[in-house]
């Protein structure tokens, strides 16, 4: 069974600051891996989505990149601002199983960006 | 566009009683999800509809029940709920089911509480 983890689980920094944040999964056999936002009891929205063919992923601050081999993913956000504060999210779905199409979340990483 | 709502935004409601949760799409999409979420967790799938069949089940329990009237409708039908049962309800859709480049697109949510 997948499983994805996400490191760190809370992050706290000020603003301006560059950051990563990690999500790894234990069966590379994947079709693709994606990134959402959560803002505190809100829906979830992609940020980024990267399929197995491809190595990274760019929007506006935002960069994924994907190693599939190593079953790692990490997301990048440049020049950090309060409004990136939220929950961030990573999953994979599956190349193989007998639920294919389902997405394996991670916990999340909680982000705190102050002015 | 693309948006999926739900409604109700908010929805308290005893352990007696029978309400419905909606879900909605205009983007052609062929599959809906519910998803179940508790604080501070990430979703877990309840249910896939496929062309408005019910493909997956995740042994959820029967005091919930889903519908799919037509392609771009989905809803949550509850009864005799628990005050476990409490949390973040999220409806998403994609073009298809199990598809390699899909991408789901979630709601905004309902909160259901129990009392």
């Amino acid at each position: 069974k997948q499983e994805v983890t996400q490191i760190p689980a809370a992050l706290s920094v000020p603003e301006g600051e560059n950051l990563v944040l990690n999500c790894s999964f234990t069966d590379s056999a994947i079709y693709n891996l994606q990134w959402f936002r959560q803002d505190p009891g809100k829906g979830l929205t992609s940020l980024l989505l990267i399929q197995s063919s491809q190595r990274e992923q760019t929007s506006g601050r935002l960069n994924a990149s994907l190693d599939k081999s190593s079953g790692r993913s990490t997301l990048y956000i440049a020049a950090s601002q309060p409004g990136d504060s939220a929950t961030y999210l990573c999953a994979v779905r599956p190349r193989r199983g007998s639920t294919l199409g389902r997405l394996y979340f991670g916990r999340g990483t909680q982000l705190t960006v102050w002015p | 566009d693309t948006e999926v709502t739900q409604t109700p935004k908010h929805l308290v409601m005893g352990m007696t009683n029978k309400k419905s949760l909606k879900c909605e799409q205009h983007m052609g999409h062929r599959a809906m999800y519910w998803y179940k979420q508790k604080a501070k967790k990430p979703p877990e799938l309840m249910f896939v509809y496929s062309y408005e069949k019910l493909s997956i089940n995740e042994s959820v329990p029967s005091r919930f029940s889903p519908e799919c009237p037509n392609s771009s409708l989905l809803n949550l039908h509850l009864h005799a709920l628990q005050p476990e049962d409490s949390a973040l309800y999220l409806c998403a859709s994609s073009q298809v089911w199990g598809g390699s480049a899909d991408t789901q697109y979630f709601g905004p949510g309902t909160r259901l509480t129990v009392l």
